[in-house]
């Protein structure tokens, strides 16, 4: 079954360090790029950041920049978002999605379920 | 950066139409996208490349964009179209994807 499978959310304090997962399986992870979109509650969907199929191209929303840091092993299928200096505002469910489409055409076809991230004291 | 600006709400009686718009500066340029999401669920892929439909959503489900405004338009609304729905284009000026503002449906 192709799927994503996220993982690694959880209560963090203000400041604090998570990593999050996302295990891919029935596609060929390594020939496809891949995102993070989060969602805060009861809010709109939010692109977090993007990585090429090898890794060589890589970007970041505004909001996450500096503090977050996005990688992928295709040996392992896995994709991660290393999340540094959390905020409040950083408190959403984090959705991995697989990227689609032509260069600047790119959608999202493939969707995990998301884990959720809770920045809180 | 660039701005995509959907109506918060539409609601539309079973059987009839619903028309959920996705403004944008000259969004005509670009390639739109489509997104359902249900209450608890993941976002699914409803159009692609502004009018294209993946295998398995209905063909009640179609699109189009001209101009400012991208348009996602459900014909014979079912009470299962009750859900969000988000536009998404690329913007290249800010390598960056960017998402509408999200648009309730409901079913009357």
């Amino acid at each position: 079954e192709v799927q994503l499978v996220e993982s690694g959310g959880g209560l963090v304090q203000p400041g604090g360090s998570l990593r999050l997962s996302c295990a891919a399986s029935g596609f060929t992870f390594s020939s496809y790029s891949m995102n993070w979109v989060r969602q805060a509650p009861g809010k709109g969907l939010e692109w977090v950041s993007y990585i090429s199929s090898s890794s060589s191209t890589i970007y970041y929303a505004d909001s996450v920049k500096g503090r977050f840091t996005i990688s992928r092993d295709n040996a392992k299928n896995s994709l991660y978002l290393q999340m540094n200096s959390l905020r409040d505002e950083d408190t959403a469910v984090y959705y991995c999605a697989r990227d689609s489409g032509t260069v600047g055409y790119w959608y999202f076809d493939l969707w995990g379920r998301g884990t959720l991230v809770t920045v809180s004291s | 950066s660039y701005v995509l600006t959907q109506p918060p709400s539409v609601s539309v009686a079973p059987g009839k139409t619903a028309r959920i718009t996705c403004g944008g500066n000259n969004i005509g340029s670009k390639s739109v996208h489509w997104y359902q999401q249900k209450p608890g669920q993941a976002p699914v892929l409803v159009i692609y490349y502004d009018s294209d439909r993946p295998s398995g959503i209905p063909e009640r489900f179609s699109g189009s964009n001209s101009g400012n405004t991208a348009t996602l338009t459900i014909s014979r609304v079912e009470a299962g179209d009750e859900a969000d729905y988000y536009c998404q284009v690329w913007d290249s000026s800010s390598d960056s994807y960017v998402f509408g503002t999200g648009t309730k449906v409901t079913v009357l």
